[in-house]
């Protein structure tokens, strides 16, 4: 089992360029997440899917589209990037338990 | 919404030795998560405890969810423990809440 993987590992982005980061698990789960995280601060929750067909806002929603293909994937779209959407990107699915890919590091020039 | 701090921020520690993480959280929680974050950015579970007390090895964790805390004991620390521990929660159906971590360098 590969758990959650995510795509692509590393970007750079021009201001005003778009992009989608891939996530997709192989656990079965119901639940998948979006989270964002930034120097010193713990993951802020960008997006969540309950189930397959559903996604709802988390914290930091602004700026970001998703969309869950099906039960196994969910990804993220940045429409229009900004300098202030740089980061690291982390999709997690779980039910109950989270799990966590790898991460997306991402940056914005 | 729900508020999640850890203590201590920052933890300085000589190889061997023990230490204790806090999380403490505002409002009733259905779960609650640790993780530690190790230097190359991965995120590993460490405990899914919304009560009680569990063990893995040299980490344990408890959580007394009607005081609205959680502990994480770490023993006889090594070099490899060093990273940033995360304790997160979830209310209602599907919020998740993080702390913002407490970053833990085990020194030789």
């Amino acid at each position: 089992n590969a758990g959650v993987t995510q795509t692509p590992k590393f970007q750079v982005l021009k201001t005003g360029q778009s992009m989608t980061l891939q996530c997709a698990q192989d656990m079965n789960h119901n639940s998948m997440y979006w989270y964002r995280q930034d120097p010193g601060m713990g993951l802020r929750l960008i997006y969540y899917s309950a189930s397959e067909g559903t996604t709802d806002k988390g914290e930091v929603p602004n700026g970001y589209n998703v969309s869950r293909l099906n039960k196994r994937e969910f990804s993220l779209r940045l429409e229009s990037a900004a300098p202030s959407q740089t980061s690291v990107y982390f999709c997690a699915s779980g039910d109950n338990e989270q799990f966590f890919g790898p991460g997306t590091r991402l940056t914005v020039l | 919404g729900i508020q999640v701090e850890q203590s201590p921020p920052d933890l300085i520690l000589q190889e061997g030795a023990n230490s204790t993480l806090r999380c403490n959280f505002s409002d009733s929680v259905n779960n609650l998560q640790w993780f530690h974050q190790n230097p190359w950015g991965q995120l590993i579970n460490l405990f899914y405890i919304p009560s009680g007390t569990k063990q893995n090895g040299r980490l344990s964790a408890t959580t007394v969810a009607t005081e609205r805390y959680s502990l994480l004991y770490i023993s006889s620390s090594q070099t490899t423990d060093s990273g940033v521990y995360f304790c997160a929660v979830r209310e209602g159906y599907q919020k998740v809440t993080f702390g913002i971590g407490t970053k833990l360098q085990v020194i030789p």
